[in-house]
């Protein structure tokens, strides 16, 4: 099984509607990370995460919210979804201290907005 | 502010030739780390290295090598006698120590296309 796990791995939807996109790790990790993922413009970072307390805005997280119920869980909701929110959607994981940085992803959510 | 640019968009190589594929970087803090992540057609995102900013030593793993200059805040990544499954799209990224290393910000991609 893989160690960071993402639901749904692909979503077809309609404007306006509310979309949540789930993450759990089995990795022990503190840090969690949102990315999108658009043709020509590589990974964007929406939300990340340092412990259950602590959420922090990327660069693009207008539209977004997310939600970090516990170490391992960390949510990405879509309030009212909108074509251009049309993407891949990635989770990632990273350590603390030496290693700090290096992320490990799920296998990606790949969303259809219409 | 950090940012990274990686100026080819697509590269196209036949097998068996070396190919360089470039990464320039900004930032302000001094203590920074830089990573290249492999993404195969089948989608998922691979680690291939991560570097301080206090190394300036060259890596070499197999027919990979990466050449990190501070002078000219470049990481390149060269790929030597390149493979078919060497295709990919590769992402330079980089991490700045004063955000606690937490936010990670990537290159827009440079797809390798290695043909038979």
């Amino acid at each position: 099984d893989a160690d960071v796990t993402q639901t749904p791995r692909n979503r077809i939807t309609k404007t306006g509607k509310r979309i949540m996109l789930e993450c759990s790790q089995t990795k022990g990790h503190d840090r969690m990370y949102w990315y999108r993922q658009d043709p020509g413009l590589g990974l964007r970072l929406i939300y990340y995460s340092f412990d259950v307390k602590d959420i922090n805005k990327g660069e693009i997280s207008d539209g977004y919210s997310v939600s970090r119920q516990a170490q391992a869980k960390f949510s990405l909701s879509l309030e009212s979804a909108i074509p251009n929110q049309t993407a891949l959607y990635f989770c990632a994981t990273s350590l603390t201290g030496q290693k700090a940085g290096e992320l490990f992803f799920g296998e990606g959510s790949r969303l259809t907005v219409l | 502010a950090q940012k990274v640019t990686q100026a080819q968009t697509e590269i196209s190589v036949v097998e068996k030739e070396d190919v360089t594929l470039d990464c320039v970087y900004e930032t302000r803090d001094t203590t920074y780390y830089l990573f290249w992540y492999k993404q195969p057609p089948s989608g998922e995102l691979v680690f291939l290295i991560r570097r301080n900013s206090f190394d300036e030593q060259n890596e070499i793993s197999g027919r990979y090598s990466w050449n990190f200059q501070k002078s000219t805040s470049s990481f390149n990544f060269t790929i030597t006698a390149s493979q078919v499954v060497d295709s990919a799209v590769y992402f330079c990224a980089l991490s700045e120590a004063g955000t606690g290393g937490f936010k990670t910000i990537f290159g827009a991609g440079t797809r390798l296309f290695v043909k038979a």
